[in-house]
């Protein structure tokens, strides 16, 4: 499958800390995506990372890929309670289109 | 400013009823999708579109369908053949040439929840 598993399923963490979730994924990839889902509403695009890149940043988000442990990390530095969503990745495969993950949910606390 | 509009934002079916849920892109954009969302759950792609009047089955086909005569315009029908329609509908859409699909990010709309009363 060429389904990505999110790592872990919750996780919990105060403001100002940092949050990371992992994707790990079974077949070669294009490349790996991030989205962020707020509870109720649609998924909004964070980063794409291709198959030949190991590092991407966005504001507080970085993104690692490792293709020989096919998996991916996603990093939020300094989170914020705006944070709290659902974050999911999405592989683009050799299928024609992306595959998601069942998500990470992730609680900023004050 | 361009995206993707969703409507209704709740959607309530009788047992036996087709509905139809809207999804309109203002980002002229090729490729159209439609995904189910169950509560706790990842993204299950119901269909796809990479151009008008075209079409493919995703994983979760059955009990659905769905058209694309314009390009901006992607309506999915929950028909009365869908036994569990009750779930959260995504529309979503991109760019990227047919076949590589996952070239590009995918932009949602705000969904449409669906319960069967």
């Amino acid at each position: 499958s060429q389904q990505g598993e999110e790592d872990p399923q919750a996780l919990s963490i105060q403001e100002g800390e940092n949050a990371t979730m992992n994707c790990s994924y079974k077949t070669s990839i294009n490349n790996l995506q991030w989205y962020r889902q707020n509870s109720g509403r649609g998924l909004v695009h964070l980063i794409l990372i291709r198959s030949n890149e190991r590092e991407k940043h966005s504001g507080r988000l970085r993104v690692t890929l490792d293709t020989s442990k096919k998996s991916s990390s996603l990093l939020i530095t300094a989170s914020r309670a705006a944070d709290t969503a659902s974050y999911f990745c999405a592989i683009g495969g050799t299928a024609s289109k992306l595959t998601f993950g069942t998500g990470t949910r992730l609680q900023v606390t004050l | 400013d361009g995206g993707i509009t969703q409507s209704p934002k709740y959607l309530f079916r009788k047992e036996g009823q087709n509905v139809t849920l809207s999804c309109e892109q203002n980002l002229n954009h090729d490729a159209m999708y439609w995904y189910r969302q169950d509560p706790g759950q990842g993204l299950r792609l119901i269909y796809y579109s990479q151009i008008v009047n075209d079409f493919q089955k995703g994983d979760i086909a059955e009990g659905y369908s769905v058209s694309r005569e314009k390009k901006e315009s992607f309506p999915l029908t929950v028909t009365s053949a869908q036994k569990n329609p009750t779930a959260f509908y995504l529309c979503a859409s991109s760019k990227g040439p047919q076949g590589a699909l996952w070239n590009y990010g995918y932009t949602f709309g705000s969904g449409t929840r669906l319960t069967v009363v």
